[in-house]
């Protein structure tokens, strides 16, 4: 089990909004930057958002990422069907030292 | 271009070793902090490890600590983990990963080298 809480699954039609929740402690999420990843059935995963909001080069903005507190969120808008993957987030824990993602969540354009 | 390229993956009994080798190219290696990530069949993204660029500071997940060791060689662009005291639990595709921005975040990943662990 994850110490990051991802929603297993979330849905929404095609061209409509959906956001991802990724809920953390103090010690991870409160206190160091998240990012988002977007991992396709056999692919490696693709980095969408980093540093909590700012996205690389080439991510288009119908992408967005929030952190507020212990949790972080992250928004797509315009759905197409070429989005239904697996997305996770990820954060340093500062107790621990080391690394973490979220259990990650898939999304189904219906 | 930037890319990242693993090898060393295979089949290995429990309580055997096997180390994986990434080399980079297409910019700075040792400009940048680099990772060790893991996805067991069907399951989520575990991270494994992380050294600083140059190489004076490692970190690892309670899951590997003991047993697995990064490294890096920045005269030749590559990464390493020595995987030893294996188990079937560390049965994953690992990933290499180049780490970006100011926190935890990665945007150059291998293309995966597939490690099992089984008798």
């Amino acid at each position: 089990q994850s110490v990051l809480t991802q929603p297993p699954s979330v849905s929404a039609a095609p061209g409509q909004k959906v956001t991802i929740s990724c809920s953390g402690s103090s010690s991870n999420i409160g206190n160091n930057y998240v990012s988002w990843y977007q991992q396709l059935p056999g692919t490696a995963p693709k980095l969408l958002i980093y540093d909590n909001n700012k996205r690389p080069s080439g991510i288009p903005d119908r992408f967005s990422g929030s952190k507020s507190g212990t949790s972080a969120t992250l928004g797509i808008t315009g759905l197409q069907t070429g989005d239904e993957a697996d997305y996770y987030c990820g954060t340093w824990d500062s107790s621990l030292s080391g690394g973490m993602f979220g259990g990650g969540t898939k999304l189904t354009v219906l | 271009q930037v890319q990242l390229v693993e090898s060393g993956g295979g089949l290995v009994k429990p309580g055997g070793s096997l180390r994986l080798s990434c080399a980079a190219s297409g910019f700075i290696f040792s400009d940048y902090y680099m990772s060790w990530i893991r996805q067991a069949p069907g399951k989520g993204l575990e991270w494994v490890s992380c050294t600083t660029s140059g190489g004076s500071n490692m970190y690892y997940a309670d899951s590997v600590k003991g047993r697995f060791t990064i490294s890096r060689d920045n005269a030749k662009n590559s990464l390493y983990l020595q995987m030893n005291s294996l188990r079937a639990e560390d049965t994953a595709v690992y990933y290499c990963a180049r780490h970006w921005g100011s926190g935890f975040a990665f945007d150059i990943w291998g293309q995966e080298a597939m490690v099992t662990v089984s008798s």
